[in-house]
């Protein structure tokens, strides 16, 4: 069965940085890309980019290409978000999402800014 | 990028009634379209792929189709756990891109 359990809620100052996790099983976490969605409150969903276990590539929305980090650790079979200087705009709950569409998702991880 | 004009915003429908869903692409998408369920406080659930495909576990009331560019989620004969908020996704080019979403109330 595929889980994606992701890393419980951050919260943090404004201008500082904070790295979500998320850890795969259930399948050969380099099969395929794992993706991460942005969902402010009460808002719909935001696609952030993806990134590639096996080779570490990335692709990511324009948006987002100064605003987020994201890493693979193929030993742990561990995706991360990095979201770095942080406004009140990056308060939102970020997901990861694997397989072609988003079959499987995290349960997502809340990020608060918030001096 | 490839706009994905989901209609209508909000809809509130009996549990006798056929309930649609359309999401228009601003261009071809060759059917690299999704669907998903997403209730509170919850992650989405995959509904739909490849425009028409059922994912596995999802009842048989929800169907997909396509007519041009314009995709739509159809749910026959409602249940009330059918409540939440639908969102189509294009996964044919990045940065892919979701639709604006629908708001599911049955009553």
């Amino acid at each position: 069965e595929v889980q994606l359990q992701q890393s419980g809620p951050e919260v943090g100052r404004p201008g500082s940085s904070v790295k979500i996790s998320c850890k795969a099983s259930g399948y050969t976490f380099t099969d395929y890309v794992m993706n991460w969605v942005k969902q402010s409150p009460g808002q719909g969903l935001e696609w952030i980019g993806w990134i590639d276990p096996e080779y570490g590539s990335t692709d990511y929305a324009e948006k987002f290409k100064k605003k987020a980090t994201l890493t693979a650790d193929t030993s742990s079979n561990t995706a991360y978000i990095q979201l770095s200087s942080l406004t009140s705009e990056d308060t939102a709950t970020y997901f990861c999402a694997w397989g072609s569409p988003f079959a499987y998702w995290g349960q997502g991880t809340l990020v608060t800014v918030s001096s | 990028d490839i706009q994905m004009t989901q209609s209508p915003a909000s809809l509130s429908a009996s549990l006798e009634e056929i309930v649609t869903i359309t999401c228009k692409a601003s261009q071809g998408i060759d059917d690299y379209l999704s669907w998903y369920q997403q209730k509170p406080g919850k992650s989405p659930q995959l509904l739909i792929y490849d425009a028409t495909s059922l994912a596995d576990g999802v009842p048989s009331r929800f169907s997909g189709s396509r007519s041009g560019t314009q995709y739509s989620l159809k749910i026959s004969r409602p249940q009330v756990d059918d409540s939440g908020i639908y969102y189509c996704l294009q996964s044919y080019s990045t940065p892919y891109t979701f639709g604006a979403g629908t708001k599911l109330e049955l009553k």
